[in-house]
């Protein structure tokens, strides 16, 4: 059954640091990612996806993608309070499935 | 932005009771699906749905049923609630013909089996 490994489970990084999320798939076909952020109590938002190989830039959040390794990471620079949330990655299924979410990252950035 | 809608919102359900979680969505989405979210577990997929009548088991569908009646509205049932369902629930939509769907999320449902 595929999997979507993230790390590390959780992380603290100060206000106005750098955020380094990880996420991997097990499936050899998967070439593309979704990154969802949940903040607590909430339901998950799709925070961003990468379709092809390379970087996608949004404001202070960046994507990479490496198919070859089946790698996306997360990168979130001048990190804010707000920004502390469970991040968690998702990969398109195989075998029927639509959809395979990893256990998520949980971030805290301290004021 | 896609409206997904739950009810209830917090459920109190005894042993052996039967609990159905129902959910809503306006934007007219084909695939339909239900999670579990668990400490330590993620997002896990119960039931999906490609479309009215059609209902299709995920990765934990034991102890669960489904139900599409129509494009807007999927349901999940548990006909005999056993404490291990207690957990908070999301249904999602998406409307990708080829499973690279955005998921949007309902609120979300707190179930607990007492």
């Amino acid at each position: 059954q595929q999997k979507v490994q993230q790390s590390p489970e959780s992380l603290i990084v100060p206000e106005g640091g750098m955020a380094s999320l990880n996420c991997t798939s097990s499936d050899r076909n998967v070439d593309y990612f979704w990154w969802y952020r949940q903040h607590s109590g909430k339901s998950p938002k799709m925070l961003m996806s990468i379709f092809s190989n390379g970087e996608k830039e949004e404001g202070r959040f960046t994507v990479h993608l490496n198919k070859a390794s089946l790698h996306t990471s997360l990168h979130i620079r001048d990190s804010q309070p707000s920004d502390s949330a469970l991040y968690l990655c998702a990969a398109p299924g195989t075998g029927g499935y639509k959809v395979v979410f990893g256990s998520g990252t949980r971030l805290l950035v301290s004021p | 932005e896609a409206a997904v809608t739950q009810s209830p919102r917090n459920k109190v359900a005894v042993t052996g009771g039967k609990v159905t979680l129902s959910c809503n969505q306006t934007n007219n989405h084909n695939n339909m699906y239900w999670y579990r979210q668990d400490t330590g577990h993620g997002l896990r997929l119960i039931h999906y749905s490609y479309g009215a009548g059609s209902t299709e088991k995920g990765d934990i569908p034991d102890g669960y049923k489904a139900s599409r009646p129509s494009q807007e509205n999927f349901s999940l049932i548990l006909e005999l609630a056993t404490p291990s369902q207690t957990s908070v629930y999301f249904c999602a939509s998406g409307d990708s013909d080829w499973g690279q769907d955005t998921q949007y999320f309902g609120p979300g449902t707190r179930l607990l089996v007492l």
